[in-house]
């Protein structure tokens, strides 16, 4: 079955402790990228890579750190999570050639207290 | 910059009546468009693209959008909502050449028995 996993779905953490979020497709996408979801500002992405090895800034990176070491593979880490990380994660993944379909995971609820 | 509009926050209707949300775009040339739904505790899922062609274009569980250039609008339509209709709906765009989804802050859908 074709599908973006994402783990943990929730997590609870204290600020200042260092986490990965990690991302996987089965889809031989090339194309990964990382949202957040908070009320009342829809989806904003936070990176994305458009293959191995590359990586860029999306709208709102401040904070977070990714990799792309494999093509099936996007974590998501946050070195030093604040309060204001609080909220929903999306990962997403798509062919990478232009009007094709992202495919979403299940979205991970971190908690940063 | 592009930008999607999503006038309304939440809307409520009743089991079997029609239903029309409501999507602005601002973008220089023809975007690419999408409409993604957003069960609770779920990921996102794709309904319906538009991408060139027939302005009107069907999707999945009964869904249909119709594409309005001179509007700049992208309205999400279905003739008779059910109550598994219940959700938040998202409307996006992607520009050309990009795989960047930008995204309406999105409207909840109510369903009353």
């Amino acid at each position: 079955e074709a599908q973006v996993t994402q783990n943990p779905r929730y997590l609870i953490t204290v600020t200042g402790k260092k986490l990965t979020v990690t991302c996987s497709q089965n889809m031989n996408h090339e194309y990964m990228s990382w949202y957040r979801q908070d009320p009342g500002l829809g989806l904003r992405q936070i990176y994305y890579s458009m293959n191995v090895e590359v990586t860029d800034k999306g709208d709102v990176p401040e904070g977070y750190k990714v990799s792309r070491k494999e093509k099936r593979n996007f974590p998501l880490i946050l070195e030093s999570p604040s309060p204001n990380q609080t909220s929903l994660y999306f990962c997403a993944s798509s062919p990478g050639r232009m009007n094709t379909e992202a495919f979403f995971g299940q979205g991970t609820r971190l908690t940063v207290v | 910059a592009q930008s999607v509009t999503q006038p309304d926050i939440h809307i409520t209707v009743s089991e079997g009546a029609s239903l029309e949300l409501r999507c602005n775009y601002s973008y220089g040339a023809t975007p690419y468009l999408f409409w993604y739904v957003q069960s609770p505790g779920q990921g996102l899922q794709l309904l319906l693209k538009y991408f060139s062609g027939d302005t009107l274009v069907q999707g999945i569980k009964g869904f249909e959008a119709e594409f309005k250039r001179s509007q700049s609008s992208f309205n999400l339509r279905k003739p008779s909502v059910h109550w598994s209709d219940a959700a938040e709906y998202f409307c996006a765009l992607t520009q050309g050449g990009s795989e960047k989804l930008v995204f309406g802050k999105g409207t909840k859908l109510t369903v009353n028995p």
